[in-house]
């Protein structure tokens, strides 16, 4: 079974522009998470989708936003880039067959740089 | 509030000798707890899990981990290092509803030869 995909792998933009990252789950798979990882403050849970709506969401600005479609494919936007979200953002799916927590699976993750 | 030390945030074993890599944990209903491991440019792979259950739990790439409950602890245990076993390692938590991870900080570890 495929893993987890992420296009891009690396992204380049410069302050004040916007970015769409795609994740594509496992096969079969329902949830799909978004996580921010920087040097600083480490791994951060950015939100979770859930059957095309927002389970779950993390500590983060407005200017982060997702969607999941109806093949539970899902994108993250950043508007009005800043310096600082310059990341490596995963994503991560898992089955969500029960109300509680779920082993997550990791894609390889989007490299962003700001400039 | 749920949340995850890892203590050393760099750890170095010679090639052959037992790692241990701990982990404590903070969660007021019964979490479940995971090892990924990181390695340069990539996303972070499962080592191993604890659900329910056994509280000795095995892993990939000859690792383990046990779960104890009085310690609040799940340290990452493995007999004899590789090096290939150079990466960064990860410990988190899952706990109640909510599917979201709560990382710890991470431990980088080194194998000299």
């Amino acid at each position: 079974k495929a893993g987890v995909t992420q296009t891009p792998r690396y992204l380049i933009k410069t302050r004040g522009q916007q970015v769409t990252l795609s994740c594509s789950p496992i096969s079969g798979h329902r949830s799909v998470s978004w996580y921010q990882q920087t040097p600083g403050q480490g791994l951060q849970f950015l939100f979770e989708y859930f059957s095309e709506t927002q389970r779950n969401k993390g500590n983060f600005p407005g200017r982060f936003s997702g969607r999941q479609f109806s093949n539970s494919r899902s994108e993250m936007n950043v508007s009005t880039l800043e310096l600082g979200d310059s990341a490596l953002y995963l994503c991560a799916s898992s089955t969500a067959t029960s109300g509680g927590p779920d082993t997550q699976y990791f894609g390889p993750g989007t490299r962003l740089t700001v400039l | 509030a749920q949340s995850v030390t890892q203590l050393g945030s760099h750890v170095s074993v010679s090639e052959g000798a037992l790692v241990l890599l701990r982990c404590n944990y903070s969660s007021s209903v019964p979490p479940y707890l995971f090892w990924y491991v990181q390695y340069p440019n990539q996303g972070l792979q499962l080592l191993l899990k604890y659900t329910t259950g056994a509280t000795l739990v095995k892993g990939i790439n000859g690792f383990e981990a046990e779960f104890k409950k009085s310690e609040t602890s799940f340290h990452l245990t493995k007999p004899s290092a590789h090096m290939s076993d150079a990466a960064e390692y990860f410990c988190a938590l899952s706990s109640g509803s909510a599917r979201q991870l709560t990382f710890g900080s991470g431990t980088q570890l080194t194998v000299l030869p």
